[in-house]
C-alpha cells in the first residue's frame, strides 16, 4: 500500500538553528514528490517537485533533497516566519492520485 | 487574478441536512479537485475533475457528489451531513494533468453535530 509518513510531527527551532524535515514514503513507482507550505487558516502552498533520485531543489532558506525512499526538507538559519506546517506528497498510479502527509509543524522563535 | 475561491469559510450543519461547498478558479485551470483535511492525517482526495463535464472519485468520495459545468466552477455537495464529515475542506486546482503545481484555496472549515 502506498504510504507517506513526515518525522518529526513538530519541531520547535531557535532563529538561526537549521535543521531537516524528513518524508518517507513507500509507493510503487514514483512520478513525483512534492512539498508544500501551509499557514494556520490557509489553504497548502506549492514549493517543490522532485521526480529522481538525487535530485535537489533550492528556494531561499529551504532545500530539498530526494533518495529512493525518503525526501528531506533542509532548512538553513531559519526566521521567525518560516514557521508554518511543511506538507510532502507523493504522485504514484494515476495522474491525479496524490498521497499526502500529515505534515511537520515547524515553529521558529526569536 | 483572485485564484481559488472557497465559500463558505465555516459552516455549522447538523447532521442530515445538505449543503454545497463552492469553489471557483478564475486562472482557466482544466483540473479541479476537492481534498479534506483531518487532524493528524493527510490531505485525501474526494472527487477531482478534468474539464468540464467530467468527474471522477477520489480516494474518499461517499457521502459527496460534484458536478463540472464550466471551467470555473467546482462545487461539492453533501447530501446528508454526517459528522464524520466534520473536517476543513479544500479546493485545488492546476494548469496540467500531473497536477505540477496544484493552487489551493483558503478552506471550508464544517461542523456537522
Amino acid at each position: 500500500e502506498d504510504q507517506v509518513t513526515q518525522s518529526p510531527e513538530a519541531l520547535r527551532l531557535q532563529e538561526g538553528e537549521s535543521s531537516s524535515l524528513n518524508c518517507s514514503y513507500t509507493v510503487s513507482g514514483l512520478r513525483g514528490l512534492f512539498w508544500y507550505r501551509q499557514d494556520p487558516g490557509k489553504g497548502p502552498e506549492f514549493l517543490f517537485t522532485l521526480y529522481s533520485a538525487g535530485e535537489e531543489k533550492e528556494k531561499e532558506r529551504l532545500k530539498a533533497t530526494l533518495t529512493k525512499k525518503e525526501s528531506f526538507l533542509h532548512i538553513t538559519a531559519p526566521k521567525p516566519e518560516d514557521s508554518a506546517t511543511y506538507l510532502c506528497a507523493v504522485r504514484s498510479g494515476g495522474y491525479n492520485k496524490l498521497i499526502f502527509g500529515a505534515g511537520t509543524r515547524l515553529a521558529v522563535h526569536p | 487574478n483572485a485564484g481559488v475561491t472557497q465559500t463558505p469559510k465555516f459552516q455549522v450543519l447538523k447532521t442530515g441536512q445538505s449543503m454545497t461547498l463552492q469553489c471557483a478558479q478564475d486562472m482557466n485551470h482544466e483540473y479541479m479537485s476537492w481534498y479534506r483535511q483531518d487532524p493528524g492525517m493527510g490531505l485525501r482526495l474526494i472527487h477531482y475533475s478534468v474539464g468540464a463535464g467530467i468527474t471522477d472519485q477520489g480516494e474518499v468520495p461517499n457521502g459527496y457528489n460534484v458536478s463540472r459545468s464550466t471551467t470555473e466552477d467546482f462545487p461539492l455537495r453533501l447530501l446528508s451531513a454526517a459528522p464524520s464529515q466534520t473536517s476543513v475542506y479544500f479546493c485545488a486546482s492546476s494548469t496540467d494533468r500531473h497536477q505540477e503545481t496544484q493552487y489551493f484555496g483558503p478552506g471550508t472549515r464544517l461542523l456537522v453535530l
